[in-house]
């Protein structure tokens, strides 16, 4: 199975800050990588698909860049609502699988 | 609009199955895999497997080999995941999700490139003795 790691575990930052999650993934997965948010008892929402695509509807804040093993989702200057989990996925193959996610906080 | 509705919370006891249902709408139903997707409490996100929904194929991790039947009724749009032999590690939100996808250029051939685009609200299951 492809183990997807991701940094870090946990974050605090302000609104307006510039933020950057980084997941790796432990062997190459081209650009087969998506990255979702979670919000407290809500279901996960794409942000970004294959590595860099902009989900319909996503603000421009998001973006997505890497390829093979490294990946990195920035967010351009928080707003409140960005407050959240975040997780990357593979699907280059099966089973599919998640990094272990990443807690936005508000400093 | 895309949609997909759940079946509500189930409390189970060791040992015993439960059946999720996935009811899809805005789209045609068979044009796109559902995948299912759990998550324990505090925890991140677990991949159970597919069902193409216009087969009836399906691919499940390997964890839940043996243990877990994907199936769909396309007349009525919807799809089931049922587990069985139940324990309290099963505990968890069950989360059914489509599987949109970009085509993209695998060596020499094309690929599909999925990504899960549309969500159920999640069911609770609960299992406790």
């Amino acid at each position: 199975d492809i183990q997807m790691t991701q940094s870090p575990s946990s974050l605090s930052a302000s609104v307006g800050d510039r933020v950057t999650i980084t997941c790796r993934a432990s062997q190459s997965i081209t650009i087969y990588l998506n990255w979702y948010q979670q919000k407290p008892g809500k279901a996960p929402k794409v942000l970004i698909y294959a590595a860099s695509s902009l989900q319909s509807g996503v603000p421009s804040r998001f973006s997505g860049s890497g390829s093979g093993t490294d990946f990195t989702l920035t967010i351009s200057s928080l707003q409140p609502e960005d407050f959240a989990a975040y997780y990357c996925q593979q699907t280059y193959s099966t089973p599919y699988t998640f990094g272990q996610g990443t807690n936005l906080e508000i400093k | 609009q895309v949609q997909l509705v759940q079946s509500g919370a189930e409390v189970k006891k060791p040992g015993a199955s439960v059946k999720v249902s996935c009811r899809a709408s805005g789209y045609t139903f068979t044009d796109y895999y559902i995948h299912w997707v759990r998550q324990a409490p505090g925890q991140g996100l677990e991949w159970m497997g597919w069902i193409i929904t216009n087969s009836g194929g399906t691919n499940y991790a390997q964890k839940f080999q043996g243990r877990v039947t994907m199936t769909r009724d396309t007349s009525i749009s919807t799809a089931y995941m049922e587990l069985n032999w139940l324990t309290s590690d099963d505990t968890a939100v069950y989360y059914c999700a489509r599987g949109n996808f970009k085509t993209v250029l695998r060596g020499v051939v094309t690929d599909r490139l999925y990504y899960f685009d549309s969500w159920g609200q999640g069911t609770l299951v609960t299992v406790s003795s």
